[in-house]
């Protein structure tokens, strides 16, 4: 148990629909990510919040939508996704630089999305 | 671009037998992470080297840095079966208050028990 909370842990939605990933921590750490693990490929970094602003956006198609309302809760919000965006979803964050941080991202479970 | 890629894809040992994992890398980095993944789940980390650093132990982990040869390697001494699961490097760059891990396409190690 990492202390990083993603839900739905599952999730199956058709090509028109519009949907909605929500991570959450109360670990006091204030950056958070989204990565995209699908099978055979290494895991991409999607988007990069640092206290609550984005800071990195690796060319991601625009039916992605990521939101972050504060430092404790990411969204990616999803709509008219394609079945090649069927992959696990995994939602990290990191503490404060300094302040004893190690370094280290503490990922959630993940949310396994199917697009039909 | 990918950063970390590892080597072999898979490995499969008996239990008891040692297990090397190795993590080449293209850049310059600040650290170099390792982490672990049981099937479907999410990434634990299990130990961070720094670049002025060339090993590390961490309970049956071992860990080399050659930045010369931009290289890592993981050793699991004596392993056991929980030990199955994919192992990924992942290389650290700082943007903005955040750490910007590349991970590379993982090590799938198998312990037959």
């Amino acid at each position: 148990e990492t202390g990083v909370t993603q839900t739905p842990r599952h999730l199956v939605m058709g090509m028109t629909n519009k949907k909605s990933l929500k991570c959450e921590q109360h670990l006091g750490h204030n950056a958070m990510y989204w990565y995209k693990q699908s099978a055979k490929k290494p895991l991409e970094l999607m988007f990069v919040y640092s206290l609550e602003e984005r800071v990195e956006n690796n060319s991601v198609p625009s039916r992605f939508s990521p939101e972050c309302p504060n430092s404790s809760h990411l969204f990616l919000h999803l709509h008219t996704l394609q079945p090649e965006d069927s992959a696990l979803y995994l939602c990290a964050s990191s503490p404060p630089q300094g302040q004893g941080n190690t370094g280290e991202l503490f990922f959630g479970e993940g949310s396994r999305l199917t697009v039909l | 671009s990918q950063q970390g890629e590892e080597d072999p894809q898979a490995l499969s040992i008996q239990e008891g037998e040692n297990a090397t994992m190795n993590c080449s890398y293209k850049t310059s980095i600040n650290n170099l992470q390792w982490y672990r993944q049981n099937s479907g789940r999410g990434l634990v980390h299990l130990i961070l080297i720094r670049s002025n650093e060339r090993e590390k132990h961490s309970g049956r982990l071992r860990v080399t840095l050659d930045t010369s040869k931009k290289s890592s390697s993981l050793l699991i001494t004596a392993s056991r079966a929980a030990d199955t699961a994919s192992y990924f490097c992942a290389t650290e760059s700082l943007i903005q208050g955040a750490q910007k891990l590349v991970f590379g396409q993982g090590t799938r190690l198998t312990i037959n028990p």
